[in-house]
Parts: structure tokens; sequence; C-alpha cells
């Protein structure tokens, strides 16, 4: 079966401050994909980043960074010196191998405080 | 350049009645997703469809609620007869092709509130 954990349900972070999101996975497919997704408090999902099970490079996006370890099942993400606008809930997610529905983790909470 | 759209943001309605929550895709996606988010749950796939078909409802539950997508207009997901487990935020998704390497794009969703 397949699964998605984002173990951290709430992070507090003070402005400026680096945060890391965790997220880990399980799929028995040797072809997946990962993305996340920000939702932040007026209540849409925003599409951040999608990653293949073939590619282990790091990606960074400006503030935002995106570490996948194919050996940990993990694909964590890191933001930079976080700022208030950053608070909002974080999904990490799987897709099916049809690529039908998206297995969503639970969520992170994250507060950036001023 | 308009994303995916959902009407109404925000649906009251008393137990037994019916739900419909519409959700027009962006221009150019056929491939339209219904998920449902429970108080502090990630979101669960419910529907998958294209115009005119349903090709994959394992995740919709197996009474009273129903999907569609006609070939003009938006796709609608019906509850009939809501109960209070019902509440909850639904979100639709468009993408423009299918496969595990596409991206959806989610609507701002419908928060469902049945009293």
């Amino acid at each position: 079966a397949q699964k998605v954990t984002q173990a951290q349900t709430e992070i507090s972070v003070v402005e400026k401050e680096d945060v890391t999101l965790d997220c880990v996975y399980e799929t028995r497919d040797t072809t997946y994909y990962l993305f996340w997704y920000k939702q932040p408090p007026s209540g849409e999902l925003v599409f951040l980043i999608r990653r293949n099970s073939f590619d282990e490079q790091n990606e960074i996006s400006g503030r935002y960074s995106w570490n996948f370890q194919k050996s940990t099942s993990s694909f964590n993400f890191t933001i930079t010196a976080s700022q208030v606008v950053d608070s909002a809930v974080y999904f990490c997610a799987l897709s099916d191998q049809a690529g039908t529905a998206l297995i969503f983790g639970k969520g992170t909470t994250l507060s950036v405080s001023s | 350049n308009a994303g995916v759209m959902q009407n109404p943001r925000h649906l009251v309605r008393r137990r037994g009645q019916e739900a419909r929550l519409r959700c027009s895709p962006m221009k150019g996606h056929s491939h339209v997703y219904w998920y449902r988010q429970l108080p502090e749950e990630g979101l669960k796939f419910m529907v998958y469809l294209q115009k005119e078909n349903i090709i994959d409802e394992s995740g919709m539950p197996k009474e009273r609620f129903s999907a569609e997508f006609p070939k003009e207009g938006p796709s609608i997901l019906r509850i009939q007869q809501v109960v209070r487990g019902d509440s909850a935020a639904y979100f639709c998704a468009s993408s423009p092709g299918h496969g595990p390497q596409i991206a959806q794009y989610f609507g701002p969703g419908t928060r469902l509130t049945v009293l």
C-alpha cells in the first residue's frame, strides 16, 4: 500500500529562521512521483514542486529547496530565511502508478512569527 | 489566465438536503479530480473524470455521492441526503493530461457545513 507520512504536525519558527519539513513515503512502485503543495490560510492548494523517482538531484527555487533521498524514502522541504508569508499548511503527496490519485500526508502547519 | 474555479466557496445545508458542488477546470484541461479534506486530515481522493466519463471512482462513498462531467459545463459533485459527517472541504483539481508525472492543479475548495 502507498502511504505518505508527515510526522511534524505543527512547527513554529521566528522570521529568518530556516525550517525543514519532513516527508517519508512508502510505495512498491519503481517509478513514482512526489509533490509538495502549500495551503495558505485562504484555503487554496498551491502546487510547489514535482519530483520523479529517477532524479535524486536536489532542487532549489529561491528560498525553497527539496532533498530527495530514495535510500531513506524521504522528500524533505527546506525554507531558508522564513517569512511570515510562508505560514501555511504544507502537504507532501505521492502519485499512484496510474497517475489518478494523489496520496497526501496529513500536512504540517508552519507558523512563522515576526 | 483563470485557474480552477469552484463554487460555491461555502455551502451550508441541513441534514437530509442535497449539496451540489461545481468545478470548472483550467482552460485546456479535460481531466478532473475530486478530493475531500476532513478536519485535521490530508486530502483523500474521491473520483477522476474526463468529459462525459467517470474513469475511477474508487474513493467515492458507495451511497449518496455521485459525480459528473458533462460535455458542456462544469463538473458536479452531488451529495444527496447530507449527514453531519459530510462536513468537509471538497477540492477539485484538473490536469491537461493523465499520468503520474502530470501535476494536478487545485481549485480553492468548497467548504460544506451540514447543520
